[in-house]
Parts: C-alpha cells; structure tokens; sequence
C-alpha cells in the first residue's frame, strides 16, 4: 500500500526559531494535506496543496506541493510554545485509493520557551 | 458552525463486549470517514460513506466491525465481541463532497478494552 514517510520525527527547538519538516511518498499524489493534532484532540487541518510546485501560506506556516508530486514540506517560522504537537501529512493518494487518506507518522514539535 | 463531534469521548469496556460509537458529522457534508489511531502513529482509514453507502470499507479489519449512516449524517461504528487489540482512538471526518478533498476530524473516542 502507499506510504509516507515523514521526518524528522521530532524536533526540540526554541521559541522564535523557524521549523522545517518534510514528507515523502514512493507514490503520486494528488492532493497533500498538513494537519497538527494536539494531544487529546482530532487532528485539525491547517495548509491543504492542490498542484504540483505550489507553494500554499497560512499566518506562520508555509507549505509546498513537490514538483515530483512524491513530496511536500512545511515550514514554520518564529515558532511560539503554542505551535508543540504532532504535525502529520497526508494525502488522498492515486485512483485506486479513492477518498481515503493515507498519514505519515508525524514530527512531533516541542518547543522551549 | 458545529463541527464534526463524536461521542462518547471515552469508552472503557471489557473483552468480548460489544461497543457503539457515534459520529455526527458538518451539516451538509456528504461524505464521512473512520479512521483509527493507535498511541504513536498517524490515522489509519477504516470506512469511507458517500452519502448512505459505504464507497470504500476495505480498511475495516475484520467482520466484527461494521458501521452504518442510514439517512447520510449521523454514522455509528459497530465493533463486536471486542478484542484487546481494539483499543486505540476512533477518529470521524467529514467532507463537503469527497473525492479526495479537505477532511476535518472530530475529536475521537478513546476506547479501552479491558
């Protein structure tokens, strides 16, 4: 089945640094999607990249849809102790997969003030 | 608006037991999806309806889970004799109109099975 592969798995950084994390597919896709979740709750979707190349803002975060549309990155920058949680990428993969999502595994942000 | 919401939020039960879980999705959103979480990995998809038809149940991982939409909003997941190995957290999404567009995510119920 598809897969993605995220990483860094976690990141310990300080207040005010600027974040970068990526994610990778051996397969296509055509939509990539950045969710955090805080602990306890759902995941809540924060950038949603629909064509390959485009780069996509939110506030703080930023996102890119690769070219190969095998990868996509999310940044974020002067991070705040709000911004710790899980963030994880998915996406809706090929026609086979229909309307299913497919999730990495997550980074998991903390952030020291 | 309202988003998505499930209940309970919590569910402890014993093995072999059987549980319902309820997810009440956007209003107007016609497609709505179950995933499940386990502790340290991302959600794994189980169901996905499109209106009151299931479009895609090949995540559910054996008989003895079953859902069901039966007027296209609210959806129950049905999990039977439960299982030790059932316990994680049961998340709902719903989208405007499915086909690979933005999901957005109930809060989940933790289930323990003891």
């Amino acid at each position: 089945g598809q897969q993605l592969n995220q990483s860094p798995q976690s990141m310990f950084i300080q207040e005010g640094e600027d974040v970068s994390m990526n994610c990778t597919s051996s397969s296509i896709f055509n939509t990539w999607l950045w969710y955090k979740q805080d602990p306890g709750e759902g995941p809540v979707l924060l950038i949603a990249l629909y064509k390959a190349g485009e780069l996509t803002s939110n506030g703080r975060l930023t996102a890119q849809f690769g070219i190969t549309r095998k990868d996509s990155f999310l940044n974020i920058s002067a991070s705040i102790p709000s911004d710790v949680g899980i963030y994880f990428c998915a996406g809706p993969g090929g026609e086979t997969s229909g309307s299913r999502l497919t999730f990495g595994e997550g980074t998991q942000l903390t952030v020291n003030p | 608006g309202a988003g998505v919401s499930q209940t309970p939020s919590n569910k402890v039960t014993e093995k072999g037991k059987y549980v319902e879980l309820r997810c009440d999705p956007i209003s107007g959103h016609t497609a709505l999806y179950w995933y499940r979480q386990s502790l340290g990995q991302g959600p794994e998809f189980l169901i996905y309806f499109q209106g009151t038809g299931a479009a895609d149940d090949s995540g559910l991982p054996n008989d003895r889970f079953f859902a069901v939409r039966p007027e296209g909003s609210v959806s129950t997941l049905k999990i039977q004799r439960t299982e030790r190995g059932d316990s994680a957290v049961y998340l709902c999404a719903s989208s405007l109109l499915g086909g690979g567009g933005e999901q957005f995510f109930g809060p989940g119920t933790r289930l323990t099975v003891l």
